[in-house]
């Protein structure tokens, strides 16, 4: 079965320090979500690329956050610098828009960041 | 704007109980439905999908059928088992909105033997 991949699985980190997760899309697909999730605020988009190019990226801090696509086969997502509140599992998501629908989306298994 | 509101969690049924998790949503057009299922430690993986009004998406057993009168997309099961155990989410998007997911706050499901 094609897969997201996503590294690192796990993170920790000391407050302050540069972070950079990475993922993988499906070969083919076009579009590309992160998403974080925390207990308290449950999944949150972050940003999200159709065909590379960036089309919303208004649910992320923009002091500290960054994404990018560099080619179709990597997406990354940067915190520079971390803050403790940053710890949640970080969720990359890639499909494919064909004529305006939606056929799903598919997970990776998330990166876990944890910053003391 | 759009929004998806599932029922409350946690729910706990029995082994070969019957299943309901409550969805509505608000969309300004006319969107895609999905349910995703999380089990612990993983990502997020798509149960069923419908694409239009009355259509039912179905897999493993879950269904759901989107019904636009009510704006509603409930999920059941005639027959839970344990490893049913997980997150269910519900989840909508739309071209008006580029396709982006609006997901429901998860309601948790434990199965006991």
């Amino acid at each position: 079965d094609a897969r997201v991949t996503q590294t690192p699985r796990h993170k920790v980190t000391e407050m302050g320090q540069e972070v950079t997760m990475r993922c993988q899309p499906i070969l083919g697909h076009n579009t590309v979500f992160w998403y974080r999730q925390t207990m308290m605020q449950g999944l949150e988009l972050l940003a999200y690329f159709r065909n590379r190019a960036p089309l919303d990226d208004s649910g992320m801090p923009k002091d500290r956050f960054s994404a990018e696509m560099p080619d179709a086969t990597l997406a990354t997502l940067k915190i520079q610098p971390s803050e403790p509140r940053d710890s949640a599992v970080y969720f990359c998501a890639s499909g494919f828009d064909r004529g305006g629908t939606n056929y799903g989306y598919t997970f990776g298994s998330g990166t876990r960041l944890t910053v003391v | 704007g759009d929004s998806v509101t599932q029922m409350e969690g946690p729910v706990t049924l029995s082994e070969e109980a019957f299943l309901t998790i409550n969805c509505t949503y608000t969309a300004t057009g006319y969107p895609s439905l999905f349910w995703y299922v999380q089990y612990p430690g993983e990502g997020l993986q798509l149960l069923l999908k419908a694409t239009k009004a009355d259509d039912k998406g179905s897999n493993k057993g879950f269904e759901a059928t989107y019904r636009k009168e009510t704006t509603s997309f409930h999920l059941e099961k005639g027959s839970v088992q344990v490893s049913d155990s997980a997150v269910y989410f519900c989840a909508l998007s739309e071209l008006l909105t580029g396709n982006q997911f609006y997901f429901g706050t998860g309601t948790s499901l434990t199965v006991i033997p």
